[in-house]
């Protein structure tokens, strides 16, 4: 069955420094999510993004962040400048049509 | 928007059932979603029901929806220990497409 790939599945990274999220969505999907867990607490809605434009996002997705679909295959999540309490997993989901979303397994983002 | 209500612990005995309870708010949505999640693991999707459905069952899962009352279950039986996780309901959100979570029930299983 086909999935979502993330990677890396663990990023670590300096304070103030720029990460990138990779995401390889199902091949035939149209409407592409990132989503954030914060070490126990409940999964979060980021962005949207279909048609290679943002759709929806929410008040935790701010100017330091940004998404990108670059070549057609990969789904980005981009952090310009990394805060403490960005430290968290990151889900990647992709949907085709009418269909249920299916997640990645997720990257753990540890800001030092 | 959409909002999603669980109770946040559940406790039973190997080899009981476990029924886990949700409520939503936005009685649109179309997608009604169980994950699992282990500890520093990712979702594993468990079911779905679409919204015209009112039961499905998958082997020892069983989802009940009560559209009228906006409320979700989640019956797993003959519980084991590997089923101890946590359990996310979660709902489509029509005003656009994402997906709006509950806090999680964590279910512990006793030997």
């Amino acid at each position: 069955e086909p999935e979502v790939t993330q990677t890396p599945s663990h990023q670590v990274t300096q304070m103030g420094q720029e990460v990138i999220l990779r995401c390889v969505p199902i091949s035939n999907h149209l409407y592409f999510y990132w989503y954030r867990q914060i070490l126990g607490q409940k999964v979060e809605f980021l962005v949207s993004f279909y048609n290679n434009e943002i759709s929806e996002k929410s008040e935790i997705f701010d100017d330091q962040f940004s998404v990108e679909r670059p070549d057609g295959s990969n789904f980005t999540l981009k952090i310009r400048s990394t805060k403490l309490e960005d430290s968290a997993m990151y889900f990647c989901a992709s949907q085709g049509g009418n269909q249920p979303q299916h997640f990645g397994d997720g990257t753990r983002l540890s800001i030092l | 928007g959409e909002d999603v209500e669980q109770s946040l612990f559940l406790s039973v005995r190997e080899g009981d059932s476990s029924v886990i309870n949700c409520t939503y708010t936005d009685s649109s949505s179309t997608y009604l979603y169980w994950y699992k999640q282990e500890p520093g693991a990712g979702l594993q999707l468990l079911t779905y029901i679409f919204s015209n459905m009112d039961m499905k069952q998958d082997q020892r899962l069983t989802v009940l929806l009560n559209k009228k009352d906006k409320h979700l279950s989640l019956r797993i039986a003959d519980t084991q220990t590997g089923d101890s996780a946590i359990y996310f309901c979660a709902a489509s959100d029509t005003g656009g497409f994402k997906t709006i979570f509950g806090a999680g029930t964590r279910l512990f299983v006793k030997a």
